[in-house]
């Protein structure tokens, strides 16, 4: 057990649609990281939040957003779906935003665009 | 930019017999290298990782890797496999932009199935 918790852990949604993807870092953990991957793209960085705010971009579509709250949990929130969206979505967390840090994923939150 | 290259998308071997995942990888900057490991049905965790001094690393289940800046590769190895190493195997790297810092993104490889047979 890694100590980050995503859910849901399968969604099976329509194409249009909008789902929200929720992720709670390992406790202390300030730093959290949105990862997707999919058989043909791999693991493909989404975006990094850091004690709340915004500190790296990947590979994110517009029709993608994220934030960190608070108590540092985070959401992605994936909207218009496409069928291409369908992949597994992972959250990782670190306690420092530094290249040094472990990574500690979660289980993943399968995502089914139908 | 970073990149990394997994030269082999799956590797058969049978218990006991040594095995060797190949990474190589691109960057302009210093970097930091990882190996994870993710099993069915679970998240990637890290298996090892280079930072600094000594270029061979290894983790507590016998594998290790080895950095080798002029050839930029980070192999994995191990001498003798067993069934339960059968998993999906990341090279990833992270480093810092020239007169910037990163913020501990990393960028993986497409993955290796290492499937160990009886």
């Amino acid at each position: 057990d890694s100590g980050v918790t995503q859910t849901p852990k399968h969604l099976i949604t329509a194409t249009g649609q909008r789902v929200t993807l929720r992720c709670s870092p390992r406790s202390g953990d300030l730093s959290v990281y949105w990862y997707q991957q999919s058989l043909d793209q791999g693991l493909q960085f989404l975006i990094q939040y850091y004690n709340g705010e915004e500190r790296a971009k990947g590979n994110i579509l517009e029709r993608f957003s994220a934030q960190q709250f608070p108590d540092l949990h985070s959401e992605l929130n994936l909207s218009s779906l496409e069928l291409g969206d369908s992949a597994l979505y992972f959250c990782a967390s670190s306690l420092i935003q530094g290249a040094a840090g472990e990574l500690f994923f979660g289980e993943g939150s399968r995502l089914t665009v139908l | 930019a970073q990149s990394v290259t997994q030269l082999d998308s799956q590797v058969p071997v049978f218990e006991e017999a040594p095995v060797e995942l190949r990474c190589n990888y691109s960057s302009s900057v210093s970097v930091y290298l990882f190996w994870y490991v993710q099993y069915p049905n679970q998240g990637l965790q890290l298996l090892l990782k280079y930072l600094s001094g000594s270029t061979l690393v290894e983790s507590i289940n016998g594998f290790e890797a080895e950095f080798n800046k002029s050839q930029t590769s980070f192999h994995l190895r191990k001498p003798s496999v067993h069934i339960s190493d059968t998993a999906e195997y990341f090279c990833a790297v992270s480093g810092s932009n020239a007169g910037g810092t990163s913020y501990g993104k990393l960028t993986f490889g497409q993955g290796t199935i290492l499937t160990v047979h009886p």
